[in-house]
């Protein structure tokens, strides 16, 4: 079953901050967070595995809580470059598949 | 580094041909999948190979087959295509199945089925 991201689409000026949020109606293994460039492939950012450990990108944080299997993607002092789709993808347990979100669309302006 | 590598990069077919996605890796991973993205709808996994010899369903396996030909080599096939399956495709591998291990995405490859 897909998780759910919300909100669908956020719109910010540069500088601004930004809260993406993914929920599952299952208890999490692990969360990933990807975003796409539109006509591009998804790109890592960030995995968060039950237990509390983090990997991933130097200027975006996340956090997952795997009592209400929910995981927050938190984009600081937004960029030109943040611009795109961003994907949480989740596993209920090791040695599946992720299954991905309907993504959220951000668009980030001058 | 290629990476991850899908052929064709864009195919129109006619409803009811067939036809076969390939994807390849060079990293030496051991897991592969393919996912199917269409507007509104995320990326949907269509299926997955956790190890050489091994293929399993995903969330939308109907009207697909696969095969893994090889640890490289996990292809995608269409045996009579249809318009709902109109949609760009993804191929991505992981070093194995562990929630720890990062997805490198292929280029996709976007099917238009008239």
């Amino acid at each position: 079953q897909q998780p759910v991201q919300s909100p669908q689409a956020v719109i910010l000026r540069e500088g601004e901050d930004a809260v993406i949020n993914c929920s599952s109606s299952k208890a999490l293994y692990s969360v990933h967070w990807y975003r796409q460039k539109h006509g591009e492939a998804p790109v890592f950012l960030m995995i968060l595995l039950k237990g509390g450990e983090q990997k991933g990108h130097e200027k975006i944080s996340a956090s997952f809580n795997e009592k209400k299997q929910q995981s927050s993607l938190y984009l600081t002092a937004s960029q030109l470059s943040y611009s795109g789709t961003y994907f949480c993808g989740t596993e209920d347990q090791a040695g599946t598949a992720l299954i991905f979100g309907k993504g959220t669309t951000l668009s980030v302006s001058s | 580094n290629a990476g991850v590598t899908q052929t064709p990069k864009f195919q129109v077919l006619k409803t009811g041909q067939s036809m076969t996605l390939q994807c390849a890796q060079d990293m030496n991973h051991n897991s592969m999948y393919w996912y199917r993205q269409d507007p509104g709808m995320g990326l949907r996994l269509i299926y997955y190979s956790a190890s050489e010899g091994t293929t399993d369903k995903g969330e939308v396996p109907n009207g697909y087959n696969v095969s893994r030909l090889n640890k490289r080599e996990f292809s995608l096939r269409l045996e009579s295509a249809a318009p709902s399956q109109t949609s760009v495709y993804f191929c991505a591998s992981r070093t194995g199945s562990s929630g720890a291990n990062v997805l490198t995405f292929g280029a996709g490859s976007r099917l238009t089925v008239l």
